[in-house]
């Protein structure tokens, strides 16, 4: 059964700082894995997907990499911004079903100007 | 391109009592998963739907069930609401195999 767990749970920065959140899974026999983020109370925007066979995607100031045989992904945001205050969440699909994701509990991001 | 949508967005329901969820995806996207978001267990997934057919389920108890119809809408039913059910009941879909997986805003269910 996969776990995907997410360090730190909570991580608070000043505006300008790079920052990396932590994403481990135990089945490295994944699909894909994602990375959302969640806003108070809404749902979920999509930031970044990286195919088992990818080792990183980039959108703008965020960098993700993916390194299977470890069951590790990191996010990476450049320059942080206040408006990058959310929690930001990692998915994995797997348990063969590229469909069925695998959440961890989230890194709650807050950026003080 | 219209993102998925919920409705209804809030549901306040007693227990013993049925609700039914709907989400409409993304034009064009034909699989459609549901998922259950709670402060204490996170997001967990429900069932999975493609072209009407339930391909994946997800630990839940029978009293979860949901549909999709022919132009890929789907609905999620609970039926004998617990207190343990109240929760943000998220929807995402997706354009196929490998694909990115889109949520919509969810349905916040209160069951008193």
């Amino acid at each position: 059964k996969q776990e995907v767990t997410q360090i730190p749970a909570a991580l608070s920065v000043p505006e300008g700082e790079n920052l990396v959140l932590n994403c481990s899974f135990t089945d490295s026999a994944i699909y894909n894995l994602q990375w959302f983020r969640q806003d108070p109370g809404k749902g979920l925007t999509s930031l970044l997907l990286i195919q088992s066979s990818q080792r990183e995607q980039t959108s703008g100031r965020l960098n993700a990499s993916l390194d299977k045989s470890s069951g590790r992904s990191t996010l990476y945001i450049a320059a942080s911004q206040p408006g990058d205050s959310a929690t930001y969440l990692c998915a994995t699909a797997s348990g063969g079903s590229n469909y069925k994701l695998t959440f961890g509990k989230g890194t709650l991001l807050t950026v003080n100007p | 391109k219209a993102g998925v949508t919920q409705t209804p967005r809030y549901l306040i329901k007693t227990r013993g009592q049925q609700v039914t969820l709907s989400c409409s995806p993304i034009s064009g996207h034909r699989s459609v998963s549901w998922y259950q978001q709670t402060p204490g267990q996170g997001l967990q997934f429900l069932f999975e739907y493609f072209s009407e057919t339930q391909r994946n389920k997800g630990n839940f108890p029978g009293r979860f069930s949901g549909r999709q119809f022919s132009n890929s809408r789907s609905e999620m039913n609970v039926s004998t609401l617990e207190l343990g059910d109240s929760a943000l009941y998220l929807c995402a879909s997706s354009l196929g195999d490998l694909r990115a997986q889109y949520f919509g805003p969810g349905t916040r269910l209160l069951v008193l």
